[in-house]
């Protein structure tokens, strides 16, 4: 299958900092790609969608300003948690697609914890 | 909102085949059954998908019944690299219907 990597792995940031995950499709172009967020114990929870070239939407209840994405390429798609607090800490997944009739790919997951 | 419902949590032998059931009773008729894993702590990893037709692939077979309300993925020589939380996903193709939305899946141990 396609593989989708995510940079960094892990992170800790302390409270009020921003960090920023990136999302890379390696082998394929990604015109769709996803953002989820996965709590201990937890299912995923899908955050936004983004269209290359075009704003992300968001999922009821999620924050645009505080998780901006920013998908640019085709290949590359980024998540910045901006002023994180430690309710943020949480394990966060991309996927991409190459399309709507093609299937979809995640990545291995970053583990952001906010001190 | 998931619309699927699996049993919490299966255990299987090593060797044996691992039988994982699906419910999925209000599914359209363009909408396809997917089928995910996530080992722990990692991404889900795509299993296999299929419409109305049985399907297999070199992981696993995918049993859809005649009137699609139900579906069983199927491991044939389950080993305990295979367990993980199996997600049954109900997937359209347009517009809102062609996310993916995971629900609570089946923790399945494989056992020695």
């Amino acid at each position: 299958g396609a593989v989708v990597s995510q940079h960094p792995s892990w992170v800790i940031c302390k409270s009020g900092t921003s960090v920023k995950i990136e999302c890379r499709s390696l082998d394929f172009q990604a015109t769709t790609m996803f953002w989820y967020r996965q709590f201990p114990k937890q299912s995923l929870m899908l955050m936004a969608t983004s269209n290359e070239g075009s704003k992300a939407t968001y999922e009821q209840g999620v924050e645009k300003d505080k998780f901006l994405i920013n998908h640019a390429s085709l290949t590359l798609s980024t998540l910045t948690v901006t002023s994180a607090h430690p309710e943020d800490s949480s394990f966060y997944i991309c996927s991409a697609r190459a399309g709507g009739y093609n299937e979809q790919y995640f990545g291995p997951g970053t583990r952001l914890t906010v001190t | 909102d998931a619309k699927t419902t699996q049993p919490t949590s299966m255990d299987c032998a090593e060797g044996r085949a691992a039988n994982l059931p699906c419910n999925h009773s209000t599914i359209s008729g363009n909408e396809y059954v997917y089928w995910y894993r996530q080992i722990h702590s990692q991404g889900p990893q795509y299993i296999i998908h299929g419409l109305k037709n049985n399907e297999t692939n070199e992981m696993a077979s995918l049993i859809i019944t005649e009137d699609r309300k139900s579906s069983t993925l199927i491991l044939p020589h389950a080993t305990l690299r295979d367990t993980a939380v199996y997600y049954c996903i109900v997937r359209g193709y347009t517009g809102t219907a062609s996310k993916l939305t995971f629900g609570t899946g089946t923790r399945l141990q494989v056992t020695l």
